[in-house]
């Protein structure tokens, strides 16, 4: 089955430093790339789409400057949240979705970051 | 607006009863549907999806979920419950426009599943 892995599995970093999160679709070709942001105990918040070759398209009231997003090849979408604080916080989570028209996305394990 | 709803935050069964987690959806046209299961600290694994055709589709683990468009409902089921079946339950709906990329998603709701 398709796979996407994530990496880090989990950061600590200190506030006002970056943090780079890794998604790579291990065996498709993912033109597409979505991040979404999970609090505790709360539902999936869409962050942006990633598209390989092209900007990201981000949702309203996500920080563009903030959350750097690059798709640079069609098996890796990288998330870099720059100038980190405490309020980043967060369960970060990626899905590729493979090209062809696929009906589904296929998710990380998730990355969690805090933010000391 | 685009939603989805899962009224229940929690819904608590014993092992070997049928479960239900509910979920409504309001989106135009005829979106995919879709559910995940959440473990602490991992993504999320999928489940089922519907697309079109059968109103009721099986899944994995042996979930299953009835479609009704009436009710614009996706709930998803199971016959007999496993303690191993605990664990956080998201629908999510694909707009028409981008059906199986971008998605929705309900609140969650946690399964509790006691021997």
């Amino acid at each position: 089955g398709a796979v996407v892995s994530q990496h880090p599995s989990w950061v600590i970093c200190k506030s006002g430093t970056s943090v780079k999160i890794e998604c790579r679709s291990l065996d498709f070709q993912a033109t597409t790339m979505f991040w979404y942001r999970q609090f505790p105990k709360q539902s999936l918040m869409l962050m942006a789409t990633s598209n390989e070759g092209s900007k990201a398209t981000y949702e309203q009231g996500v920080e563009k400057d903030k959350f750097l997003i690059n798709h640079a090849s069609l098996t890796l979408s990288t998330l870099t949240v720059t100038s980190a604080h405490p309020e980043d916080s967060s369960f970060y989570i990626c899905s590729a979705r493979a090209r062809g028209g696929s009906t589904e996305a296929f998710f990380g394990q998730g990355t969690r970051l805090t933010v000391v | 607006a685009q939603s989805v709803a899962q009224p229940e935050d929690q819904v608590n069964v014993a092992e070997g009863n049928p479960l239900t987690v509910k979920c409504t959806y309001s989106v135009s046209g005829n979106p995919y549907l879709f559910w995940y299961v959440q473990y602490p600290n991992r993504g999320l694994q999928f489940l089922l999806k519907y697309i079109t055709g059968d109103n009721l589709v099986k899944g994995s683990y042996g979930f299953e979920a009835e479609f009704n468009k009436s009710q614009t409902s996706f709930h998803l089921k199971k016959p007999s419950a496993l303690v191993s079946d605990s664990a956080l339950y998201f629908c999510a709906v694909s707009p028409p426009y981008n059906q199986g990329g971008k998605l929705i998603f309900g609140q969650g709701t946690e399964l509790s599943v006691k021997p």
